[in-house]
């Protein structure tokens, strides 16, 4: 069964620092993996998207990594301002199945 | 494009009654998948849905609990006798083809007093 993990749980941080976001995956048996973002009370936004052939996908100031064979993946987040504030999600999609597996997010708040 | 479409966006039912949730999917899209965000918790798939036909409902729980995406108008998810466990926030995605989506709805939350 495959689960997702991510770590830290929450993180605050300073206005302009470059951080790193981790997620886990027991099973490496992946199709793709994807980032999410999570206003609170809102719904979520995709941010990222890798297949699993890829290595890494780059969206502005974002950078996602894939390692399938350590199931993991990094988003690095350049420059972080303020409107960054909210919790992430990491979601794989296991082979044959429609469905994604979600991690518990990070929840992220950068400090002006 | 409205994007996802859910309805209502919080819902409050007491113990017992019954909850209809409401998801239009984006123009053009065929697919629906539902998911409940238990609170403090992350997003934990429940069914997956073409016009007129449940594909996976293997997150569905046994009881109380039914989906259906009819051939005209929005999928429903219908919680029956709810109880206090139920309260959570219920979230729709579509996609226009068999992929798991990138298009979620604002989502619905229920609670349940």
């Amino acid at each position: 069964k495959q689960e997702v993990t991510q770590i830290p749980a929450a993180l605050s941080v300073p206005e302009g620092e470059n951080l790193v976001l981790n997620c886990s995956f027991t099973d490496s048996a992946i199709y793709n993996l994807q980032w999410f973002r999570q206003d609170p009370g809102k719904g979520l936004t995709s941010l990222l998207l890798i297949q699993s052939s890829q290595r890494e996908q780059t969206s502005g100031r974002l950078n996602a990594s894939l390692d399938k064979s350590s199931g993991r993946s990094t988003l690095y987040i350049a420059a972080s301002q303020p409107g960054d504030s909210a919790t992430y999600l990491c979601a794989v999609r296991p082979p044959g199945a429609q469905k994604l597996v979600f991690g518990q997010g990070t929840r992220l708040t950068i400090n002006p | 494009n409205a994007g996802v479409m859910q309805n209502p966006r919080h819902l409050v039912r007491r113990r017992g009654q019954e909850a209809r949730l409401r998801c239009s999917p984006m123009k053009g899209h065929s697919h629906v998948y539902w998911y409940r965000q238990l609170p403090e918790e992350g997003l934990k798939f429940m069914v997956y849905l073409q016009k007129e036909n449940i594909i996976d409902e293997s997150g569905m729980p046994k009881e109380r609990f039914s989906a259906e995406f009819p051939k005209e108008g929005p999928s429903i998810l219908r919680i029956q006798q709810v109880v206090r466990g139920d309260s959570a926030a219920y979230f729709c995605a579509s996609s226009p083809d068999s992929l798991p989506a990138a298009f979620f709805g604002q989502g619905t939350r229920l609670t349940v007093v």
